[in-house]
């Protein structure tokens, strides 16, 4: 399976500004997904990054709030803007192989909002 | 829509006592259905997966699942639990053309000596 390498590990932000996590794969992967952990809680995926086109955001998450970039095949970022105490989660970072129906996650990158 | 339902929150169990993480979905669709496991302070790792085949599935550490079609269930089972055992396990599914996972909840155990 792939092996995921995601940045920063943890880091701890301030209120109202953003920071970018990414996304590094040791293969190219057609379908890269971003999932957010709060705590204490399950996952929820928040988006699907594509590579060559917009990434596709579940319900109640917005571009604004976090935009995606998939420049190619073996990377992604997720960026969390204007964060607020709430945004304090665990990202994380998942890939699944083309015909493969199983997803790998990277080991997360916990995120602490003052 | 599909979902999963973990309706245990907890499971607190002495070592060497057998144990089950209840899991049950909902989906007008066919699924593939997922055990991952998170140990404390680790990422998540897949422990089990049912895709097609045998509805009976087995991991490397002694867990073992069964699809159970008519039921909606794929509940996880291990007939003698460790120490190092101890942790949030998760049922998720993905179906009908989505790649995506759907997680329930989350089941933590807790393996006490």
């Amino acid at each position: 399976s792939a092996v995921i390498s995601q940045k920063p590990s943890r880091d701890i932000c301030q209120r109202g500004t953003s920071l970018t996590i990414q996304c590094q794969v040791d293969s190219q992967v057609t379908m890269m997904f971003w999932y957010r952990q709060q705590p204490g809680q399950s996952l929820t995926l928040i988006a699907t990054a594509n590579q060559g086109s917009e990434a596709t955001y579940e319900s109640g998450f917005v571009i604004d709030k976090f935009p995606i970039s998939r420049p190619n095949l073996t990377f992604s970022t997720l960026t969390v803007s204007n964060m607020s105490p709430e945004d304090s989660s665990i990202y994380l970072c998942s890939v699944g192989a083309s015909g493969a129906n199983v997803l790998t996650f990277g080991a997360g990158s916990r995120l602490t909002v003052l | 829509a599909q979902s999963v339902t973990q309706l245990d929150s907890q499971v607190p169990v002495f070592e060497e006592a057998p144990v089950e993480l209840r899991c049950n979905y909902s989906s007008s669709v066919s699924v593939y259905l997922f055990w991952y496991v998170q140990y404390p302070n680790q990422g998540l790792q897949l422990l089990l997966k049912y895709l097609s085949g045998s509805t009976l599935v087995k991991s490397i550490n002694g867990f073992e699942a069964e699809f159970n079609k008519s039921q909606t269930s794929f509940h996880l089972r291990k007939p003698s639990v460790h120490i190092s055992d101890t942790a949030e396990y998760f049922c998720a599914l993905s179906g009908g053309g989505r790649r995506a996972l759907t997680f329930g909840s989350g089941t933590r155990l807790q393996v006490q000596p």
